[in-house]
């Protein structure tokens, strides 16, 4: 079946540094979304991207769908204590959305 | 909008005994979804539903697990009977859906313990 697999795991940066996570689907995605959560919390949707190379902005996080659709990346310039929390993509494929294992992201102020 | 509502935010059963969980998607959104999430399996679909009918229930894990949706404002996912392993973060999650996909609203999840 369709897998969605994330990289890294894990990532701890110091406050002010960027990070990057990123996402590979095993087949071809509709559309790629991502999820924050934080801890304790539950997911939380920050944005779907649908057309071929996207690339979509908010704030400091820029967010990239691949050529050919099978991948994507979401980058967090100069990081702040509040993007502390786990990033989640999930591609639409065969009529439902699969997450990836998602990035936990801890930042040391 | 109060957003997708779930109750109990927590539970803790003994083995053994009939659990269920309940959700109160957003008003409008026609497709619900139950998730799982553990440390070791991450976030699984369990079942959803378009427009109250179940669609998809290839991740239910075992007979054990069943849910319903008899209106657009109420569904229930019921373990009977749980077992330690059902331990783990129930989310449910609503979406429109028409011709594409849109983003999920997850409630605050039920945080459930068998002991």
């Amino acid at each position: 079946g369709q897998q969605v697999m994330q990289i890294p795991q894990y990532q701890h940066v110091q406050e002010g540094e960027d990070f990057t996570t990123y996402c590979n689907s095993s087949t071809t995605l509709s559309n790629i979304q991502w999820y924050k959560q934080r801890p304790g919390g539950h997911p939380v949707f920050l944005i779907q991207l649908v057309k071929s190379g996207e690339v979509k902005k908010q704030k400091r996080l820029t967010f990239q769908f691949g050529e050919a659709k099978k991948n994507s990346s979401l980058h967090i310039t100069a990081t702040q204590t509040t993007d502390v929390g786990t990033y989640f993509c999930a591609g639409w494929g065969a009529q439902k959305l699969v997450f990836g294992q998602g990035t936990r992201l801890t930042i040391n102020p | 909008d109060a957003g997708v509502i779930q109750s109990p935010r927590h539970e803790v059963t003994e083995m053994g005994q009939e659990v269920t969980l309940r959700c109160k998607p957003i008003s409008g959104h026609n497709s619900l979804f139950w998730y799982r999430q553990t440390m070791m399996r991450g976030l699984e679909l369990l079942i959803y539903f378009n427009n109250n009918v179940p669609i998809d229930d290839s991740g239910m894990p075992e007979d054990r697990f069943s849910a319903k949706m008899p209106n657009a404002s109420f569904s229930t996912l019921k373990i009977q009977p749980s077992e330690p392993r059902d331990s783990a973060v129930y989310f449910c999650a609503s979406s429109l859906r028409q011709l594409h996909s849109y983003g999920y609203t997850f409630g605050s999840g039920t945080r459930l313990t068998v002991v």
